[in-house]
């Protein structure tokens, strides 16, 4: 049980366009969700927490406007990188809860995907 | 501010041998603490995690830690490591009533013949 999921797996794009990452949570509906951004060789940074049905919260010095979440279902937040760049190329780890934000429950990763800019 | 040093990038262990992986945290408040690993091309999974009960916790696959509030550690031991053990290892503080985790910056585990 409490399996996440993601989609794609990596994907290439150009510099400039936008790219949509899928997180689902297979058979539990998460409250809440996170994502993550791994670099190479670094511990994993929170980019935003997110509540199924409202506004994301996002961490300091992450951009709002170019990191776009939207957790419309229990099952289901995407992250959409928009006018990605060389630098947005990373790799992206989402998490999910059955609990909401505030509450204390184990986090459920998903297997993460990563992005390259060219 | 809570923190976590996990003081070693790199062990190497010959299999069937101990395992012991580092870490130390900070934390103003009493911590939760876990221990996650990382396969490649696939999630984090959750290892083990303390919230206050037993100081001494056993997880999965035989791994086990203990809280040591004297010298805020939360090292990662096994008795006797698997060539299927090799892995990055991430020791994660949580404090407080939030979700927010903060992790380390891991720990490759690599297991030789």
């Amino acid at each position: 049980g409490a399996v996440v999921s993601q989609h794609p797996s990596r994907v290439i794009c150009k510099s400039g366009t936008s790219v949509k990452i899928e997180c689902r949570s297979l058979d539990f509906q998460a409250t809440t969700m996170f994502w993550y951004r791994q670099f190479p060789k670094k511990s994993l940074m929170l980019m935003a927490t997110s509540n199924e049905g409202s506004k994301a919260t996002y961490e300091q010095g992450v951009e709002k406007d170019k990191f776009l979440i939207n957790h419309a279902s229990l099952t289901l937040s995407t992250l959409t990188v928009t006018s990605a760049h060389p630098e947005d190329s990373s790799f992206y780890i989402c998490s999910a809860t059955p609990g909401l934000a505030g509450v204390e429950e184990t986090q459920y990763f998903g297997p993460g995907t990563r992005l390259l800019v060219l | 501010a809570q923190s976590v040093t996990q003081l070693d990038s790199h062990v190497s262990v010959s299999e069937g041998t101990p395992v012991l992986l580092r870490c130390n945290y900070s934390s103003s408040y009493s911590p939760s603490l876990f221990w996650y690993v990382q396969h490649p091309n696939k999630g984090l999974q959750l290892l083990l995690k303390y919230t206050s009960a037993a100081t001494l916790v056993k997880g999965i696959n035989g791994f086990e830690a203990e809280f040591k509030k004297s010298e805020t550690s939360f090292h990662l031991t096994k008795p006797s490591a698997h060539m299927s053990d090799a892995a990055e290892y991430f020791c994660v503080v949580r404090t407080g009533t939030a979700s927010k985790l903060t992790f380390g910056t891991g720990t490759r585990l690599q297991v030789t013949l």
